[in-house]
């Protein structure tokens, strides 16, 4: 199985961009979609990006995902920075037959 | 709209047994796979098991292989976590969540509310 590492918080001020990095540990990164998961203090999760770069519908465009096979990583980018995003982020991908979480990354918005 | 909603979950002793149950609505969900994702007080996210639409494929996390059991009623609309020799590491909200494939798993649309699982004597 394969790791997928995040840091462990990020902060920004409002109106700012942000890039929260997802490093896969082994397998490339671009062999199997990767998804991004917001989850604000007691509430379920929600996806704001699927299969890679892709944003469900309701999810504003200041969301955005890619990935860099280069260094192995996916990347989600927030521009704009409001303060509702201050949440806990993860990063999700999988292989043959599993799914593996990404240990999160708390975004603080001051 | 996608509702999934989660039940069964409460306080049990090391060694017992517990079934959660997922009814979903909003969507034709004999056409998707389904999840059960879990989270430890204070951690993070945890994949438990995958079933995909016609349970042809089923997948488990090794931290689980062998005392849960993932399975699913198409004429019902339900998904269900039979949960078996359950330990304290058990302890968790668990999450039934849609996947965003018919016949894998590979990640995931919509997310239910979580129903608690708390084991302790």
């Amino acid at each position: 199985n394969f790791m997928l590492t995040q840091p462990h918080s990020v902060s920004e001020s409002p109106g700012k961009t942000v890039t929260i990095s997802c490093t896969r540990s082994s397998g490339s990164i671009a062999s199997n979609y990767v998804q991004w998961y917001q989850q604000r203090p007691g509430s379920s999760p929600t996806t704001v990006i699927y299969e890679d770069n892709q944003r469900p519908s309701g999810v504003p465009d200041r969301f955005s995902g890619s990935i860099d096979s280069s260094s192995n990583s996916a990347s989600l980018t927030i521009s704009g920075l409001k303060t509702e995003d201050e949440a806990d982020y993860y990063c999700q991908s999988y292989d043959s037959s599993n799914q593996v979480f990404g240990g999160g990354t708390k975004l603080t918005v001051l | 709209e996608v509702q999934l909603v989660e039940s069964g979950g409460g306080l049990v002793k090391p060694g017992g047994s517990l079934r959660l149950s997922c009814a979903a609505s909003g969507f034709t969900f004999s056409s998707y796979s389904m999840n059960w994702v879990r989270q430890a007080p204070g951690k993070g996210l945890e994949w438990v098991s995958s079933i995909s639409s016609s349970s042809s494929y089923i997948y488990y996390a090794d931290s689980v292989k062998g005392r849960f059991t993932i399975s699913r009623d198409n004429a019902k609309n339900s998904l269900y976590l039979q949960m078996n020799s359950l330990r304290a590491e058990d302890t968790a909200v668990y999450y039934c969540a849609r996947d965003l494939s018919s016949t894998s798993c590979y990640g995931i649309d919509y997310w239910g509310q979580g129903t608690l699982v708390t084991v302790s004597s």
